[in-house]
Protein backbone atom coordinates (compact mmCIF):
# COMPACT_ATOMS: atom_id res chain seq x y z
CA UNK A 1 0.00 0.00 0.00
CA UNK A 2 0.57 3.71 -0.57
CA UNK A 3 2.32 5.24 3.20
CA UNK A 4 3.58 8.95 4.19
CA UNK A 5 4.61 9.29 7.46
CA UNK A 6 5.32 12.55 9.76
CA UNK A 7 5.49 13.27 13.14
CA UNK A 8 2.09 13.82 14.27
CA UNK A 9 3.24 17.17 16.86
CA UNK A 10 6.30 19.43 17.20
CA UNK A 11 7.21 22.05 19.43
CA UNK A 12 10.26 25.32 18.56
CA UNK A 13 10.93 28.53 19.81
CA UNK A 14 10.79 31.53 18.21
CA UNK A 15 13.46 32.54 16.23
CA UNK A 16 15.12 28.62 16.53
CA UNK A 17 15.40 26.23 13.43
CA UNK A 18 13.22 22.69 12.37
CA UNK A 19 13.39 20.39 11.12
CA UNK A 20 10.09 18.19 9.90
CA UNK A 21 11.03 14.57 8.68
CA UNK A 22 8.52 12.65 5.93
CA UNK A 23 9.16 9.39 4.66
CA UNK A 24 7.14 7.95 1.91
CA UNK A 25 6.44 4.12 0.19
CA UNK A 26 4.42 4.93 -2.57
CA UNK A 27 3.15 3.13 -5.98
CA UNK A 28 5.66 5.48 -8.29
CA UNK A 29 6.71 9.09 -7.86
CA UNK A 30 7.02 11.76 -9.55
CA UNK A 31 7.48 14.66 -6.97
CA UNK A 32 6.95 15.46 -3.39
CA UNK A 33 5.02 18.72 -2.32
CA UNK A 34 5.45 20.46 1.27
CA UNK A 35 1.79 22.47 2.16
CA UNK A 36 0.95 24.91 4.84
CA UNK A 37 -2.29 24.66 6.32
CA UNK A 38 -3.47 26.95 9.23
CA UNK A 39 -5.79 25.93 11.89
CA UNK A 40 -9.44 26.57 9.71
CA UNK A 41 -7.92 27.56 6.47
CA UNK A 42 -6.88 25.78 3.34
CA UNK A 43 -3.66 24.16 2.53
CA UNK A 44 -1.21 26.49 0.62
CA UNK A 45 1.97 25.32 -1.61
CA UNK A 46 5.67 25.82 0.22
CA UNK A 47 7.53 23.51 -2.02
CA UNK A 48 8.18 21.04 -4.38
CA UNK A 49 10.61 18.89 -4.76
CA UNK A 50 11.73 16.29 -7.82
CA UNK A 51 15.09 16.14 -7.64
CA UNK A 52 17.73 15.05 -4.96
CA UNK A 53 19.11 17.53 -3.00
CA UNK A 54 18.25 21.05 -1.55
CA UNK A 55 15.44 23.83 -2.60
CA UNK A 56 15.65 27.02 -1.11
CA UNK A 57 13.16 29.50 -0.63
CA UNK A 58 13.29 32.51 1.83
CA UNK A 59 13.02 30.96 5.58
CA UNK A 60 11.83 27.98 3.97
CA UNK A 61 13.98 25.26 2.27
CA UNK A 62 12.88 21.72 1.33
CA UNK A 63 15.51 18.38 1.47
CA UNK A 64 14.31 14.80 -0.84
CA UNK A 65 16.07 11.71 -1.13
CA UNK A 66 14.61 9.21 -3.32
CA UNK A 67 16.67 6.58 -3.02
CA UNK A 68 15.53 6.56 0.93
CA UNK A 69 12.12 7.78 0.46
CA UNK A 70 12.73 10.28 2.35
CA UNK A 71 12.15 14.55 2.76
CA UNK A 72 12.26 17.29 4.99
CA UNK A 73 11.23 20.47 5.45
CA UNK A 74 13.59 23.05 6.70
CA UNK A 75 12.02 26.40 8.52
CA UNK A 76 14.80 28.66 10.19
CA UNK A 77 13.96 32.13 11.91
CA UNK A 78 10.89 30.73 13.40
CA UNK A 79 8.25 32.92 13.74
CA UNK A 80 4.44 32.71 15.89
CA UNK A 81 3.00 33.29 12.61
CA UNK A 82 4.79 29.60 11.40
CA UNK A 83 2.69 28.16 14.10
CA UNK A 84 0.64 25.42 11.54
CA UNK A 85 -0.06 21.66 9.94
CA UNK A 86 2.56 21.12 7.86
CA UNK A 87 1.68 18.64 5.03
CA UNK A 88 3.83 16.00 2.79
CA UNK A 89 2.30 14.94 -0.47
CA UNK A 90 3.54 12.92 -2.98
CA UNK A 91 2.74 12.47 -6.88
CA UNK A 92 2.25 8.78 -7.27
CA UNK A 93 2.64 7.24 -11.12
CA UNK A 94 -0.80 7.91 -11.94
CA UNK A 95 -0.16 11.89 -10.56
CA UNK A 96 -2.41 11.72 -8.03
CA UNK A 97 -1.49 13.35 -4.89
CA UNK A 98 -1.16 10.79 -1.61
CA UNK A 99 -1.19 13.40 1.72
CA UNK A 100 0.95 12.47 5.02
CA UNK A 101 -2.06 13.38 8.12
CA UNK A 102 0.57 16.70 8.79
CA UNK A 103 3.05 18.15 11.32
CA UNK A 104 1.17 19.96 14.01
CA UNK A 105 4.28 22.63 14.80
CA UNK A 106 3.68 24.70 17.95
CA UNK A 107 5.56 27.93 18.88
CA UNK A 108 6.25 29.22 21.89
CA UNK A 109 8.25 32.82 22.78
CA UNK B 1 -9.11 36.93 -9.45
CA UNK B 2 -11.06 35.03 -7.00
CA UNK B 3 -8.65 32.06 -7.14
CA UNK B 4 -11.02 28.74 -5.88
CA UNK B 5 -14.23 29.93 -4.33
CA UNK B 6 -16.89 26.80 -2.57
CA UNK B 7 -20.21 27.22 -1.05
CA UNK B 8 -20.92 26.82 1.15
CA UNK B 9 -18.71 27.25 4.37
CA UNK B 10 -20.71 24.98 6.75
CA UNK B 11 -24.02 22.83 6.39
CA UNK B 12 -25.69 20.32 8.35
CA UNK B 13 -27.48 17.52 7.17
CA UNK B 14 -29.97 15.25 8.76
CA UNK B 15 -29.03 11.41 7.45
CA UNK B 16 -30.20 10.62 4.14
CA UNK B 17 -30.71 14.17 2.77
CA UNK B 18 -29.11 14.72 -0.42
CA UNK B 19 -26.78 18.13 -0.98
CA UNK B 20 -24.32 19.35 -3.99
CA UNK B 21 -21.62 21.09 -3.17
CA UNK B 22 -20.14 24.07 -5.31
CA UNK B 23 -16.80 24.93 -6.34
CA UNK B 24 -15.66 27.52 -9.41
CA UNK B 25 -12.12 28.76 -10.28
CA UNK B 26 -11.62 31.52 -12.59
CA UNK B 27 -7.91 30.63 -13.18
CA UNK B 28 -8.63 28.49 -16.38
CA UNK B 29 -6.95 25.43 -14.75
CA UNK B 30 -7.80 21.84 -16.56
CA UNK B 31 -7.28 20.09 -13.53
CA UNK B 32 -9.69 20.11 -10.58
CA UNK B 33 -10.16 18.06 -7.89
CA UNK B 34 -12.31 17.00 -4.29
CA UNK B 35 -11.03 15.99 -1.13
CA UNK B 36 -12.27 15.12 2.02
CA UNK B 37 -10.34 16.07 5.44
CA UNK B 38 -10.74 14.30 8.79
CA UNK B 39 -9.38 15.26 11.90
CA UNK B 40 -5.75 13.38 12.38
CA UNK B 41 -5.68 12.06 8.54
CA UNK B 42 -4.40 12.88 5.50
CA UNK B 43 -6.34 14.03 2.98
CA UNK B 44 -8.36 11.67 0.52
CA UNK B 45 -9.07 12.00 -3.04
CA UNK B 46 -12.84 11.74 -3.47
CA UNK B 47 -13.04 12.53 -7.57
CA UNK B 48 -11.18 14.38 -10.25
CA UNK B 49 -11.27 15.91 -13.39
CA UNK B 50 -8.84 16.53 -16.09
CA UNK B 51 -10.85 18.83 -18.24
CA UNK B 52 -14.38 19.78 -19.23
CA UNK B 53 -16.41 16.43 -19.55
CA UNK B 54 -13.73 13.93 -17.99
CA UNK B 55 -14.00 12.82 -14.60
CA UNK B 56 -12.51 10.05 -12.95
CA UNK B 57 -12.59 8.48 -9.34
CA UNK B 58 -9.85 9.40 -6.74
CA UNK B 59 -9.54 6.99 -3.02
CA UNK B 60 -13.21 7.42 -1.92
CA UNK B 61 -15.61 7.67 -4.62
CA UNK B 62 -18.40 6.04 -2.79
CA UNK B 63 -21.74 8.03 -2.16
CA UNK B 64 -20.21 10.94 -4.03
CA UNK B 65 -21.02 12.06 -7.33
CA UNK B 66 -19.02 14.71 -9.86
CA UNK B 67 -19.67 16.28 -13.04
CA UNK B 68 -17.93 19.02 -15.06
CA UNK B 69 -19.92 20.97 -17.60
CA UNK B 70 -17.48 23.72 -17.70
CA UNK B 71 -13.90 24.71 -17.20
CA UNK B 72 -14.84 26.78 -14.21
CA UNK B 73 -17.42 24.17 -12.22
CA UNK B 74 -16.55 20.86 -10.48
CA UNK B 75 -19.72 20.23 -8.29
CA UNK B 76 -19.73 17.58 -5.87
CA UNK B 77 -23.31 15.81 -4.99
CA UNK B 78 -24.07 13.74 -2.07
CA UNK B 79 -26.79 11.43 -2.27
CA UNK B 80 -28.43 10.38 1.00
CA UNK B 81 -25.83 11.29 3.82
CA UNK B 82 -24.16 9.28 6.62
CA UNK B 83 -22.28 10.24 9.59
CA UNK B 84 -19.40 8.88 8.03
CA UNK B 85 -19.58 11.90 5.42
CA UNK B 86 -18.82 14.39 8.06
CA UNK B 87 -15.66 15.96 7.31
CA UNK B 88 -14.42 18.95 5.45
CA UNK B 89 -14.12 19.04 1.91
CA UNK B 90 -11.77 20.99 -0.09
CA UNK B 91 -11.87 21.90 -3.91
CA UNK B 92 -8.74 22.80 -5.41
CA UNK B 93 -7.39 22.89 -8.98
CA UNK B 94 -4.41 23.33 -10.74
CA UNK B 95 -2.90 23.48 -14.56
CA UNK B 96 -1.79 20.99 -16.94
CA UNK B 97 1.48 20.64 -15.66
CA UNK B 98 1.82 17.84 -12.73
CA UNK B 99 5.06 19.88 -11.25
CA UNK B 100 2.14 22.74 -10.53
CA UNK B 101 0.95 23.46 -7.17
CA UNK B 102 -2.54 22.73 -5.99
CA UNK B 103 -4.83 25.97 -5.53
CA UNK B 104 -7.67 24.99 -2.55
CA UNK B 105 -10.79 26.90 -2.06
CA UNK B 106 -11.49 27.76 1.49
CA UNK B 107 -13.37 24.38 2.82
CA UNK B 108 -16.82 23.43 3.29
CA UNK B 109 -17.67 22.00 6.53
CA UNK B 110 -19.82 19.59 6.76
CA UNK B 111 -21.79 17.79 9.72
CA UNK B 112 -24.45 14.61 8.99
CA UNK B 113 -26.35 14.20 12.24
Amino acid sequence: GQNIDQPTEMTATEGAIVQINCTYQTSGFNGLFWYQQHAGEAPTFLSYNVLDGLEEKGRFSSFLSRSKGYSYLLLKELQMKDSASYLCAVMDSNYQLIWGAGTKLIIKP
Amino acid sequence: NAGVTQTPKFRILKIGQSMTLQCTQDMNHNYMYWYRQDPGMGLKLIYYSVGAGITDKGEVPNGYNVSRSTTEDFPLRLELAAPSQTSVYFCASSSLDSADEQFFGPGTRLTVL
